[in-house]
């Protein structure tokens, strides 16, 4: 089993519509959580760290359930430039590596 | 603030060739990361530096791959021989260990150096 594992997709969907992406991870002891976006041949960035009370950025609300072992990444009113890979990545102890997932990928259409 | 800087940004080489790729991170960070990154798949961690101290090498090919960050600050990974399945991208990135929520452990990464093994 994967230590950290996203649905692929691709998810297609039109502009204006809401979508949700999950992550789970098979650390209990993680303790940091992230999701990077990564456009086509370019580097990851950081689009948000997750929050335990869960946070949310404009269009992007993320939510952390530790019981479950959980992280999701809601998108409200896609645009076209959401469209790229939204990778998530936990980070053990502070001196942890940070496992990234394989990424979804979203291509917003008009 | 500058970037994390990485060269090459393209490299093909034939197999069993060796290849050096170089990094400096963002000033100040005193975390430095490679990882490498297969078409299709997340990036994954090579080896990560504290300084100039190794924290965690566990996925390195020892057998092949080489880093090392000597003055704790600019960083080289080399691979020799290469194989055709080392094709990837090689990703560099930085931290900063700051303390609270905002931006601690968050990775800065460069543009990357990609590879290609014919």
């Amino acid at each position: 089993r994967k230590e950290v594992e996203q649905d692929p997709g691709p998810f297609n969907v039109p502009e204006g519509a809401t979508v949700a992406f999950n992550c789970t991870y098979s650390n209990s002891a993680s303790q940091s959580f992230f999701w990077y976006r990564q456009d086509c041949r370019k580097e990851p960035k950081l689009l948000m760290s997750v929050y335990s009370s869960g946070n949310e950025d404009g269009r992007f609300t993320a939510q952390l359930n530790r019981a479950s072992q959980y992280i999701s990444l809601l998108i409200r009113d896609s645009k076209l430039s959401d469209s790229a890979t939204y990778l998530c990545v936990v980070k053990g102890t502070n001196a942890g590596k940070s496992t990234f997932g394989d990424g979804t990928t979203l291509t917003v259409k008009p | 603030e500058a970037g994390v800087a990485q060269s090459p940004r393209y490299k093909i080489i034939e197999k069993r060739q060796s290849v050096a790729f170089w990094c400096n991170p963002i000033s100040g960070h005193a975390t430095l990361y490679w990882y490498q990154q297969i078409l299709g798949q997340g990036p994954k961690l090579l080896i990560q530096f504290q300084n100039n101290g190794v924290v965690d090498d566990s996925q390195l090919p020892k057998d092949r791959f080489s880093a090392e960050r000597l003055k704790g600050v600019d960083s080289t990974l080399k691979i020799q021989p290469a194989k055709l399945e080392d094709s990837a991208v090689y990703l560099c990135a930085s931290s900063f260990r700051g303390s609270g929520r905002s931006g601690a452990n968050v990775l800065t990464f460069g543009a990357g150096s990609r590879l290609t093994v014919l």
